[in-house]
């Protein structure tokens, strides 16, 4: 069964530094989001990705993220400097269509130190 | 500003037993409600959902009911098994953009003893 893959599994790093997360959606899938989940806390919608192009973002996403897909299989997630509070899990996810049902892959733990 | 509410953390269940879960949502303009089930090291993996149109639907063991006056709606699991031991998330979404983005809650840990 096709499955959303994401490396790395944990990525620890000091603050100010730049990270990148990495995805593999399933492969005929076309709309792609990026979610985080703080320890503890709720699954939060960073961003959506259509067609080579943002097409919606929260709060949460500003100037600091940003989303790419670089070749036709990657959906990266780049954070430019991280902060102590970026420290989350970060869930990739892919639908074929603009479907409900999203399928997540297993998350990067992202720690700042 | 909290959405979707999960207002139970945790949820103890002997095995055999029925399992029922709760969500609350104060938005009005929600139109498709989700579960979402995650063990842990994994993402959250799609369970039920069910639309606004109707108020009940069902799949296998897992039965989700809405009560769209109460703003509330509830997933169901009979009989219950160890291997439904994780955490649920109940979902909420309306149209935007073009995408449906969900709404979380912030999950139920469900434990089912053998």
């Amino acid at each position: 069964e096709p499955e959303v893959t994401q490396t790395p599994s944990h990525q620890v790093t000091q603050m100010g530094q730049e990270v990148i997360l990495r995805c593999v959606p399933i492969s005929n899938h076309l709309y792609f989001y990026w979610y985080r989940q703080i320890l503890g806390q709720k699954v939060e919608f960073l961003v959506s990705f259509y067609n080579n192009e943002i097409s919606e973002k929260s709060e949460i996403f500003d100037d600091q993220f940003s989303v790419e897909r670089p070749d036709g299989s990657n959906f990266t997630l780049k954070i430019r400097s991280t902060k102590l509070e970026d420290s989350a899990m970060y869930f990739c996810a892919s639908t074929m269509d603009r479907s409900y049902e999203q399928y997540f892959g297993p998350g990067t733990r992202l720690t700042v130190t | 500003d909290q959405q979707v509410k999960q207002n139970s953390p945790s949820l103890s269940v002997q095995e055999g037993r029925i399992s029922i879960l709760n969500c609350d949502y104060t938005n009005s303009m929600f139109d498709y409600f989700l579960w979402y089930k995650k063990y842990p090291a994994e993402g959250p993996t799609f369970l039920i959902s069910i639309s606004s149109i109707k108020d009940k639907n069902e799949d296998g063991r897992f039965t989700v009911f809405l009560n769209k006056s109460a703003k509330h709606l509830s997933l169901h699991i009979v009989p219950s098994q160890p291997g439904d031991s994780a955490v649920y998330f109940c979902a909420a979404s309306a149209f935007q953009g073009g995408s449906y983005i969900p709404t979380f809650g912030r999950g139920t840990s469900l434990i089912v003893h053998p």
